[in-house]
């Protein structure tokens, strides 16, 4: 099946600092990815729809020059928060979206990345 | 506006159905999915179910779908400890698309 990958699966960095997160689909091209944020005990809330060679495009609420995605290969995204704080804490998926069998898409999700701001 | 609604806890015993409930706002929704989340980990597509559709059935997965009442129902059968995890119900308008996610279920299997 179709696999994503996260890297990292953890980090911890201080306030101010930036930390990039990568999402790569291991066996299978997507020209679509999308990031979600997860708070604990809540559900994920899409933050961005990230596409090969083009420009992300932001959920309402969701700062662009904070969050910043680029999508530079059709196997690898990178969400990069910039200058983070702790309210930044959470709890970071991605999935990619691949054309399945039927001809029908479907989303494949990554392991996630817990970032915690010190 | 889109919205999904799940209960937060169910608790069942080892053997037994579990029947894991969601309803959503959108009638524009065409397409919706169960998925899987275990602790500390991504999310694991179960199964959908288009809005044509009724009912559909994966061994012990069985998915109900009245879209007059805007209710889906995950139903579990013979539950077992490894099924322990929080269930996510969502919705989108486009197959692949965006997809709005409801709070999760968190599902306790009890030997």
């Amino acid at each position: 099946g179709a696999v994503v990958s996260q890297h990292p699966s953890r980090v911890i960095c201080k306030s101010g600092t930036s930390v990039k997160i990568e999402c790569r689909s291991l066996d299978f091209q997507a020209t679509t990815m999308f990031w979600y944020r997860q708070f604990p005990k809540q559900s994920l809330m899409l933050m961005a729809t990230s596409n090969e060679g083009s420009k992300a495009t932001y959920e309402q609420g969701v700062e662009k020059d904070k969050f910043l995605i680029n999508h530079a290969s059709l196997t690898l995204s990178t969400l990069t928060v910039t200058s983070a704080h702790p309210e930044d804490s959470s709890f970071y998926i991605c999935s990619a979206r691949v054309l399945g069998q039927g001809a029908s898409y479907e989303q494949y999700f990554g392991p996630g990345t817990r970032l915690t701001v010190t | 506006g889109e919205d999904v609604e799940q209960s937060l806890f169910l608790s069942v015993r080892e053997g037994d159905s579990s029947v894991i409930n969601c309803t959503y706002t959108d009638s524009s929704s065409t397409y919706l999915y169960w998925y899987k989340q275990e602790p500390g980990a991504g999310l694991q597509l179960l199964t959908y179910i288009f809005s044509n559709m009724d009912m559909k059935q994966d061994q012990r997965l069985t998915v109900l779908l009245n879209k007059k009442d805007k209710h889906l129902s995950l139903r579990i059968a013979d539950t077992q400890t490894g099924d322990s995890a929080i269930y996510f119900c969502a919705e989108s308008r486009n197959q692949g698309g965006k997809l709005i996610f409801g709070q999760g279920t968190e599902l306790s299997v009890k030997p």
